[in-house]
């Protein structure tokens, strides 16, 4: 079985300072891996995603997320943060032949000008 | 390649009234899941479809059920309501499994 644990429910930033949003996974098979946005009132988008190839994955917006198994993370940064960054994120995997994504409860990035 | 659509957006229900929602996958997508999104739950699977099959189910009751069409669009059906189903229900499409695209949700509030 899966599980997604996002350390943090709620992380504040200032306006160009690092953004380190954090998940850590178990899985039992090799994971494919996936961090979504959700602003308010809307559905999830997809940032970006791991599917075994490279362990740095970018994604759109200017976010990066690195694989690492020996640490069964899958933290998503951003160099420099923008007012329009926040919103709502959600690591998720992918695992087995349940077909089914497993999401971490989430973490509301709050971005301060 | 225009995206996963949801209808209706917005509904209000009653106590003991059944809803349908409907989900249309991207082009050429044939999986089609369907999540349910509440504050405190987070974000719990409901069921997954392929080509017409439930291939998956997560852990709801039975007065939760699907249905996908030959051209992968897909219903979800939600019987005898509780003022606990009010939820964001998002459908998601993928051309397998390897990556899941969302629609915009369908807010449902049960009065």
């Amino acid at each position: 079985a899966q599980s997604v644990t996002q350390l943090g429910s709620h992380v504040s930033v200032s306006e160009g300072a690092l953004v380190l949003l954090r998940c850590n996974y178990s899985s039992s098979v090799p994971p494919y891996l996936f961090w979504y946005v959700q602003y308010p009132n809307q559905g999830l988008q997809l940032l970006l995603k791991y599917t075994s190839a490279a362990t740095l994955v970018k994604g759109i917006n200017g976010f990066e997320a690195e694989f690492k198994k020996s640490e069964t993370s899958f933290h998503l940064t951003k160099p420099s943060a923008h007012m329009s960054d926040a919103a709502e994120y959600f690591c998720a995997v992918l695992g087995g032949s349940n077909y089914k994504l497993t999401f971490g409860k989430g973490t509301l990035l709050t971005v301060n000008p | 390649k225009a995206g996963v659509t949801q209808t209706p957006r917005y509904l209000i229900k009653t106590r003991g009234q059944q809803v349908t929602l409907s989900c249309s996958p991207i082009s050429g997508h044939r999986s089609v899941s369907w999540y349910q999104q509440t504050p405190g739950q987070g974000l719990q699977f409901l069921f997954e479809y392929f080509s017409e099959t439930q291939r998956n189910k997560g852990n709801f009751p039975g007065r939760f059920s699907g249905r996908q069409f030959s051209n992968s669009r897909s219903e979800m059906n939600v019987s005898t309501l509780e003022l606990g189903d009010s939820a964001l229900y998002l459908c998601a499409s993928s051309l397998d499994s390897g990556g899941q695209f969302f629609g915009p949700g369908t807010r449902l509030t049960v009065l």
